[in-house]
């Protein structure tokens, strides 16, 4: 079984300062790990993900995250954040040889000037 | 190249009505998703298809709940009848499943408001 548990339901932040966006995950078997983000009345955009490799992963409009094994995290930062930000973002694991992916209950960003 | 198409946006009906959700996966890909995202919550796997099979409907509610992918282009979910419970966002989602795991790429949903 496969679960994930995001930290925060809001993050609220001022424009240009740094954010990060926390996810843990539980998993019994190797895992691939994705951050979505979800636009007021929109469907899930993919921001970024982790299959192999390096633990960095860098992804659109300037987000990374890093996958880090041994804390069970996958923790997604911006570095500045602007007001087109806003919105809700989800992370999501599935593992090898599953297709399902389960998915946190979001953090609803919100960015003001 | 085109996204994940659905339609309607937007559905409102009364409760123990039927509704019916469409879906058009992006060009190419083999699998098909369908999701229920209930407010407040991440998306919930409903059903998946590998090419015309439902390999994974485990979650889906089959005494009311239907789906099909005929021919394993688009699809159809239905509902019937609705309840005030079905109230939700129903969000398809398709991908080119290889080996290893695959890129979900998602539509822009299908808003349900049961009154």
């Amino acid at each position: 079984a496969q679960s994930v548990t995001q930290l925060d339901s809001q993050v609220p932040v001022f424009e240009e300062a740094p954010v990060e966006l926390r996810c843990n995950y539980s998993s019994s078997v190797s895992v691939y790990l994705f951050w979505y983000v979800q636009y007021p009345n929109q469907g899930l955009q993919l921001l970024l993900k982790y299959l192999s490799g390096s633990t960095l992963v860098k992804g659109i409009n300037g987000f990374e995250a890093e996958f880090n094994k041994s804390q069970t995290s996958f923790h997604l930062r911006k570095p500045s954040v602007h007001i087109s930000d806003t919105a809700e973002y989800f992370c999501a694991v599935t593992g090898s040889g599953y297709s399902t992916l389960t998915f946190g209950k979001g953090t609803m960003l919100l960015v003001s000037p | 190249e085109a996204g994940v198409v659905q339609s309607p946006r937007y559905k409102i009906i009364e409760k123990k009505q039927p509704v019916a959700f469409w879906c058009n996966p992006i060009s190419g890909h083999n699998t098909l998703y369908w999701y229920r995202q209930n407010l407040g919550q991440g998306p919930e796997l409903l059903i998946r298809y590998e090419n015309e099979e439902a390999v994974d409907d485990s979650q889906l509610p089959k005494d009311r709940f239907s789906a099909e992918r005929l021919k394993g282009v688009d699809s159809t979910l239905k509902i019937q009848p609705a309840e005030l419970g079905d109230s939700a966002v129903y969000l398809c989602a398709s991908s080119l499943r290889t080996s290893g795991t695959d890129t979900q790429y998602f539509g822009p949903g299908t808003r349900l408001t049961v009154l």
